[in-house]
């Protein structure tokens, strides 16, 4: 069965800290891989999108790393901000088209 | 600013009632989609739609409309509302549904059933 799995489920930090969250995928065949953010009230806007033959991708503080071979990513954030408080969801492309959304970390920063 | 609009912001609907969810896009996007989110569920899909004229079911079809008969427009309609459509729901878009553009999210709608 195709899955999408994320962890932790919720996260705080202190702001300035790093974090990394974990993205786990049993999809095939697979297409590509991108990170959402989004914010409370908000719709999901994309981060980064994740193809077979990438590894790491950075976007500002964001980065991005993919291993398709244990199918596995992870969304490092560097010295995390009050504005990087959000929700943050891996969604997997699959057979071109198709797409499978995971349930999403919470990530609060605090003060 | 181009993006998704959707309206309303939030309602509340009394069970047996019918309500129309509006979707508006000014991307010229192909695709079209409705997604609904609950606590603890990642986003399901609803209804899509790849091109004007032509719709599609989804993940979670059952109790829901959708038509597309023009690029823009892409309203969800709920014939009678029962209290497990409680949710927000998510209209969004993307140039074509094979290429690797991202999908474009309006802000949601809250939805209560009661």
């Amino acid at each position: 069965k195709n899955q999408v799995e994320q962890s932790p489920q919720s996260l705080i930090i202190l702001e300035g800290k790093n974090c990394t969250l974990q993205c786990n995928y049993t999809v095939s065949p697979f297409s590509n891989l991108r990170w959402y953010k989004q914010d409370t009230g908000r719709g999901p806007v994309s981060l980064t999108i994740m193809t077979f033959s990438e590894n790491t991708k950075s976007n500002g503080r964001y980065t991005a790393t993919l291993d398709a071979d244990t199918k596995q990513s992870s969304l490092h954030i560097t010295a995390s901000q009050l504005s990087d408080s959000a929700s943050y969801i891996c969604v997997v492309t699959w057979d071109t088209d198709k797409l499978i959304f995971g349930t999403g970390t919470r990530l609060q920063v605090f003060p | 600013i181009a993006g998704i609009t959707q309206a309303p912001t939030s309602q509340i609907l009394a069970a047996g009632r019918r309500m129309t969810l509006r979707c508006t896009q000014d991307m010229r996007h192909n695709a079209m989609y409705w997604y609904r989110q609950d606590l603890g569920l990642g986003l399901r899909l609803i209804h899509y739609s790849n091109t004007a004229g032509t719709t599609g079911k989804g993940e979670v079809p059952d109790g829901y409309s959708v038509s597309r008969a023009n690029t823009d427009d892409f309203p969800l309609t709920l014939a009678s509302a029962v209290p497990s459509q409680t949710s927000v729901y998510f209209c969004a878009s993307r140039m074509n549904r094979e290429n690797n553009s991202p999908l474009h999210f309006g802000n949601g709608t809250r939805l209560t059933v009661t």
